[in-house]
């Protein structure tokens, strides 16, 4: 069965202290690791697609990379309006075409 | 803003009763992706609907159904409400029947409470 793990479930963080978040899947086959960011009352919104380990994407002050196993969200410098819940959800050959599985997501705080 | 509208934002009703969720996806997209959204359980695929035709079904109870229109909005049918039902429904769209980039657009969703 797919699964996505993610942690910590909650991060809090001063305004220019750099982190990452991690994120630990099993999945039959990977056709791609995305991440998304959801702001409280929102919808989760398109970030980055990651398709093969050693893989990196880069916006602002955010960088995914890819392993075999795991991803990571790498968050440099980060000013309060990064503060969100970040989700990483995964695609595999063995599921339903569309289906995204996610994780449960870490909530970022970010103090001025 | 994403370009998918959901109707209602907020949903009040009791053990029991049926209820039915709106979603309009984005212009041109023909995929229609509808998820749940707990505290426990994160973000749970229910079901995916391609140009009026149920493509792919997840975690989706038997007391809920959906639907396609030609017009290409959808709706999700919740009936016999438990108070376990009680969430944040969310409706997703994408251009095609799978998304390569994963890139989906997601709604504000509508926020169920089942007293």
């Amino acid at each position: 069965e797919d699964q996505v793990t993610q942690s910590p479930e909650a991060l809090r963080l001063q305004e220019g202290e750099s982190s990452s978040l991690n994120c630990s899947y099993t999945v039959s086959g990977l056709r791609g690791l995305f991440w998304y960011r959801q702001d409280p009352g929102k919808g989760p919104e398109f970030l980055f697609t990651l398709y093969s380990a050693g893989e990196e994407k880069e916006k602002e002050r955010l960088k995914a990379t890819l392993t075999k196993k795991e991803s990571f969200l790498h968050i440099t410098a980060p000013k309060p309006e990064d503060s969100a819940t970040y989700l990483c959800a995964v695609r595999g050959y063995g599921g339903s075409q569309g289906n995204l599985i996610f994780g449960k997501g870490t909530k970022l705080s970010v103090k001025p | 803003d994403s370009g998918v509208t959901q109707t209602p934002k907020h949903l009040i009703t009791a053990t029991g009763q049926r209820v039915t969720l709106r979603c309009s996806p984005r212009s041109g997209d023909l995929s229609v992706y509808w998820y749940q959204q707990s505290l426990d359980q994160g973000l749970q695929f229910l079901i995916q609907y391609y140009n009026g035709e149920e493509r792919a079904k997840g975690n989706i109870l038997e007391r809920f159904s959906a639907q396609q229109f030609p017009d290409l909005h959808s709706e999700l049918n919740l009936s016999s409400l438990e108070l376990g039902d009680s969430a944040l429904y969310f409706c997703a769209s994408s251009v095609g029947i799978g998304t390569s980039t994963g890139e989906l657009f997601f709604g504000e969703g509508s926020r169920l409470t089942v007293l």
